[in-house]
Protein backbone atom coordinates (compact mmCIF):
# COMPACT_ATOMS: atom_id res chain seq x y z
CA UNK A 1 0.00 0.00 0.00
CA UNK A 2 0.53 3.76 -0.16
CA UNK A 3 2.73 5.62 2.37
CA UNK A 4 1.41 8.72 3.67
CA UNK A 5 1.85 11.42 6.30
CA UNK A 6 0.13 14.21 7.93
CA UNK A 7 1.79 16.88 10.17
CA UNK A 8 1.24 17.72 12.84
CA UNK A 9 -0.24 14.54 14.39
CA UNK A 10 -2.02 16.77 17.00
CA UNK A 11 -2.45 20.45 17.53
CA UNK A 12 -4.05 23.11 20.38
CA UNK A 13 -4.63 26.84 18.90
CA UNK A 14 -6.72 29.55 20.59
CA UNK A 15 -9.79 30.75 18.59
CA UNK A 16 -9.71 32.21 15.85
CA UNK A 17 -6.82 31.68 14.69
CA UNK A 18 -5.38 29.21 11.76
CA UNK A 19 -3.70 26.11 11.81
CA UNK A 20 -1.88 24.33 8.49
CA UNK A 21 -1.81 20.60 8.31
CA UNK A 22 0.48 18.63 5.75
CA UNK A 23 -0.73 15.56 4.24
CA UNK A 24 2.29 13.99 2.07
CA UNK A 25 2.94 11.13 -0.46
CA UNK A 26 6.21 9.64 0.60
CA UNK A 27 6.32 6.97 -1.98
CA UNK A 28 3.97 7.86 -5.38
CA UNK A 29 2.95 10.76 -6.94
CA UNK A 30 -0.84 12.01 -6.47
CA UNK A 31 -2.75 14.30 -8.36
CA UNK A 32 -5.56 13.46 -5.77
CA UNK A 33 -5.90 13.68 -2.56
CA UNK A 34 -8.77 13.53 -0.26
CA UNK A 35 -9.66 15.44 2.91
CA UNK A 36 -11.66 13.92 5.76
CA UNK A 37 -12.65 14.72 9.55
CA UNK A 38 -13.97 12.89 11.71
CA UNK A 39 -15.61 14.26 15.49
CA UNK A 40 -15.56 11.49 18.52
CA UNK A 41 -17.40 8.15 17.39
CA UNK A 42 -18.39 9.19 14.51
CA UNK A 43 -18.03 8.47 10.75
CA UNK A 44 -15.63 10.10 8.25
CA UNK A 45 -16.93 12.58 6.25
CA UNK A 46 -15.17 13.66 2.56
CA UNK A 47 -14.94 17.36 3.24
CA UNK A 48 -13.04 18.11 -0.22
CA UNK A 49 -10.84 16.69 -3.17
CA UNK A 50 -7.67 18.07 -3.61
CA UNK A 51 -6.53 18.10 -7.06
CA UNK A 52 -2.98 18.66 -8.24
CA UNK A 53 -2.62 21.84 -9.96
CA UNK A 54 -6.31 23.06 -9.84
CA UNK A 55 -8.53 24.45 -7.43
CA UNK A 56 -10.21 21.71 -4.82
CA UNK A 57 -13.66 20.09 -5.20
CA UNK A 58 -15.46 21.08 -1.75
CA UNK A 59 -18.30 18.87 -0.70
CA UNK A 60 -21.75 20.24 0.07
CA UNK A 61 -21.71 21.86 3.41
CA UNK A 62 -18.22 22.79 3.37
CA UNK A 63 -17.24 26.42 3.82
CA UNK A 64 -14.19 26.53 1.19
CA UNK A 65 -13.36 29.91 2.28
CA UNK A 66 -12.59 28.23 5.88
CA UNK A 67 -11.22 25.78 4.75
CA UNK A 68 -8.35 26.43 2.58
CA UNK A 69 -6.92 23.76 0.38
CA UNK A 70 -3.54 23.58 -2.11
CA UNK A 71 -2.21 21.07 -3.84
CA UNK A 72 0.72 23.24 -5.09
CA UNK A 73 3.13 19.32 -6.28
CA UNK A 74 2.12 16.14 -6.81
CA UNK A 75 2.91 14.78 -3.12
CA UNK A 76 1.78 17.56 -1.22
CA UNK A 77 -1.69 18.86 -0.07
CA UNK A 78 -2.39 20.98 2.63
CA UNK A 79 -5.31 21.34 4.78
CA UNK A 80 -5.62 25.35 6.41
CA UNK A 81 -8.25 25.79 9.11
CA UNK A 82 -8.98 29.46 9.13
CA UNK A 83 -10.21 31.43 12.07
CA UNK A 84 -10.57 28.22 14.37
CA UNK A 85 -13.45 27.92 16.68
CA UNK A 86 -14.08 25.02 19.21
CA UNK A 87 -16.94 23.26 17.18
CA UNK A 88 -13.63 22.84 14.27
CA UNK A 89 -11.95 20.77 16.28
CA UNK A 90 -12.02 17.27 15.25
CA UNK A 91 -9.67 14.47 13.92
CA UNK A 92 -8.67 15.50 10.13
CA UNK A 93 -7.43 12.80 8.11
CA UNK A 94 -6.54 12.86 4.43
CA UNK A 95 -5.47 9.97 2.01
CA UNK A 96 -4.65 9.19 -1.35
CA UNK A 97 -5.69 6.56 -4.07
CA UNK A 98 -2.75 5.08 -5.86
CA UNK A 99 -4.53 4.83 -9.20
CA UNK A 100 -8.60 6.05 -10.49
CA UNK A 101 -9.33 2.34 -10.12
CA UNK A 102 -7.68 1.60 -6.61
CA UNK A 103 -8.43 2.41 -3.09
CA UNK A 104 -7.67 4.58 -0.74
CA UNK A 105 -4.68 4.96 1.63
CA UNK A 106 -5.21 7.20 4.49
CA UNK A 107 -2.30 9.02 6.81
CA UNK A 108 -2.63 8.83 10.26
CA UNK A 109 -4.44 11.97 10.95
CA UNK A 110 -4.13 15.66 12.76
CA UNK A 111 -5.78 15.67 16.27
CA UNK A 112 -7.27 19.62 16.17
CA UNK A 113 -8.25 20.88 19.47
CA UNK A 114 -9.38 24.47 19.39
CA UNK A 115 -9.58 26.38 22.55
CA UNK B 1 -25.41 10.97 -3.61
CA UNK B 2 -24.36 7.79 -2.32
CA UNK B 3 -26.28 6.87 0.85
CA UNK B 4 -24.13 3.97 3.22
CA UNK B 5 -26.03 2.16 6.17
CA UNK B 6 -24.33 0.04 8.55
CA UNK B 7 -25.65 -2.39 11.24
CA UNK B 8 -25.02 -3.20 13.51
CA UNK B 9 -23.60 -0.06 15.55
CA UNK B 10 -22.36 -2.51 18.27
CA UNK B 11 -21.35 -5.86 18.55
CA UNK B 12 -19.93 -8.08 20.91
CA UNK B 13 -18.75 -11.53 20.64
CA UNK B 14 -16.84 -14.28 22.37
CA UNK B 15 -13.45 -15.05 21.65
CA UNK B 16 -13.77 -17.41 19.04
CA UNK B 17 -17.14 -16.76 17.85
CA UNK B 18 -17.73 -15.31 14.44
CA UNK B 19 -18.70 -11.81 13.42
CA UNK B 20 -20.69 -10.19 10.86
CA UNK B 21 -21.81 -6.77 10.18
CA UNK B 22 -23.98 -5.59 7.05
CA UNK B 23 -24.33 -2.62 4.78
CA UNK B 24 -26.62 -1.48 2.45
CA UNK B 25 -25.95 1.58 -0.40
CA UNK B 26 -28.45 3.40 -2.17
CA UNK B 27 -26.45 4.09 -5.72
CA UNK B 28 -26.36 1.43 -8.59
CA UNK B 29 -23.27 3.20 -10.15
CA UNK B 30 -21.29 2.02 -6.89
CA UNK B 31 -18.66 -0.50 -8.07
CA UNK B 32 -15.96 -0.78 -5.60
CA UNK B 33 -16.69 -1.67 -1.81
CA UNK B 34 -13.64 -1.84 0.95
CA UNK B 35 -13.61 -2.40 4.66
CA UNK B 36 -11.36 -0.55 6.87
CA UNK B 37 -10.71 -1.04 10.60
CA UNK B 38 -9.83 1.34 12.52
CA UNK B 39 -8.12 1.34 16.23
CA UNK B 40 -8.86 4.38 18.77
CA UNK B 41 -6.66 7.81 17.82
CA UNK B 42 -5.63 5.98 14.52
CA UNK B 43 -6.10 5.44 11.08
CA UNK B 44 -8.38 3.68 9.25
CA UNK B 45 -6.53 0.17 7.77
CA UNK B 46 -7.92 -1.74 4.61
CA UNK B 47 -8.86 -4.47 5.78
CA UNK B 48 -10.51 -6.13 2.71
CA UNK B 49 -12.26 -4.88 0.11
CA UNK B 50 -14.35 -6.21 -3.41
CA UNK B 51 -15.27 -4.93 -6.61
CA UNK B 52 -18.43 -5.36 -8.36
CA UNK B 53 -17.39 -8.02 -10.93
CA UNK B 54 -17.11 -10.17 -7.69
CA UNK B 55 -19.48 -11.90 -5.32
CA UNK B 56 -16.97 -13.07 -2.33
CA UNK B 57 -13.51 -12.70 -1.46
CA UNK B 58 -11.58 -14.25 1.41
CA UNK B 59 -8.81 -13.82 3.52
CA UNK B 60 -7.35 -15.92 5.90
CA UNK B 61 -10.18 -15.27 8.73
CA UNK B 62 -11.76 -12.38 6.66
CA UNK B 63 -14.00 -12.72 4.17
CA UNK B 64 -16.51 -10.30 2.12
CA UNK B 65 -19.69 -10.92 -0.17
CA UNK B 66 -21.65 -9.03 -2.24
CA UNK B 67 -25.42 -8.78 -3.57
CA UNK B 68 -25.66 -6.31 -6.34
CA UNK B 69 -29.06 -6.79 -6.93
CA UNK B 70 -30.09 -5.85 -3.39
CA UNK B 71 -26.96 -3.81 -2.77
CA UNK B 72 -26.16 -5.17 0.11
CA UNK B 73 -22.53 -6.13 1.13
CA UNK B 74 -21.18 -7.80 4.19
CA UNK B 75 -18.08 -8.56 6.27
CA UNK B 76 -17.51 -11.97 8.02
CA UNK B 77 -14.40 -12.43 10.42
CA UNK B 78 -14.22 -15.68 12.16
CA UNK B 79 -12.40 -17.29 14.98
CA UNK B 80 -12.39 -13.84 16.71
CA UNK B 81 -9.68 -12.55 19.03
CA UNK B 82 -9.02 -10.12 20.89
CA UNK B 83 -7.22 -7.71 18.83
CA UNK B 84 -10.07 -7.98 16.61
CA UNK B 85 -11.81 -5.60 18.60
CA UNK B 86 -12.00 -2.19 16.89
CA UNK B 87 -14.07 0.08 14.76
CA UNK B 88 -14.88 -1.21 11.63
CA UNK B 89 -16.15 0.91 8.61
CA UNK B 90 -17.68 -0.05 5.66
CA UNK B 91 -17.76 2.01 2.45
CA UNK B 92 -18.96 2.40 -1.54
CA UNK B 93 -16.83 4.11 -4.37
CA UNK B 94 -17.79 4.81 -7.53
CA UNK B 95 -14.45 3.75 -9.57
CA UNK B 96 -13.50 5.22 -13.15
CA UNK B 97 -17.95 6.64 -13.45
CA UNK B 98 -17.35 9.80 -14.86
CA UNK B 99 -18.59 12.63 -12.70
CA UNK B 100 -18.16 9.75 -9.63
CA UNK B 101 -14.59 11.31 -8.50
CA UNK B 102 -13.91 8.29 -7.25
CA UNK B 103 -14.89 9.37 -3.89
CA UNK B 104 -15.78 7.43 -0.61
CA UNK B 105 -18.94 7.44 1.32
CA UNK B 106 -18.35 5.61 5.03
CA UNK B 107 -20.81 3.60 6.43
CA UNK B 108 -21.46 5.06 10.24
CA UNK B 109 -19.13 1.99 11.71
CA UNK B 110 -19.38 -0.74 14.02
CA UNK B 111 -18.01 -0.94 17.43
CA UNK B 112 -16.34 -4.51 17.89
CA UNK B 113 -15.88 -6.38 20.93
CA UNK B 114 -14.24 -9.27 21.72
CA UNK B 115 -14.42 -10.77 24.50
CA UNK B 116 -12.12 -13.52 26.79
Amino acid sequence: GAVVSQHPSWVICKSGTSVKIECRSLDFQATTMFWYRQFPKQSLMLMATSNEGSKATYEQGVEKDKFLINHASLTLSTLTVTSAHPEDSSFYICSVPLRLADTQYFGPGTRLTVL
Amino acid sequence: GENVEQHPSTLSVQEGDSAVIKCTYSDSASNYFPWYKQELGKRPQLIIDIRSNVGEKKDQRIAVTLNKTAKHFSLHITETQPEDSAVYFCAANSLGVTGGGNKLTFGTGTQLKVEL
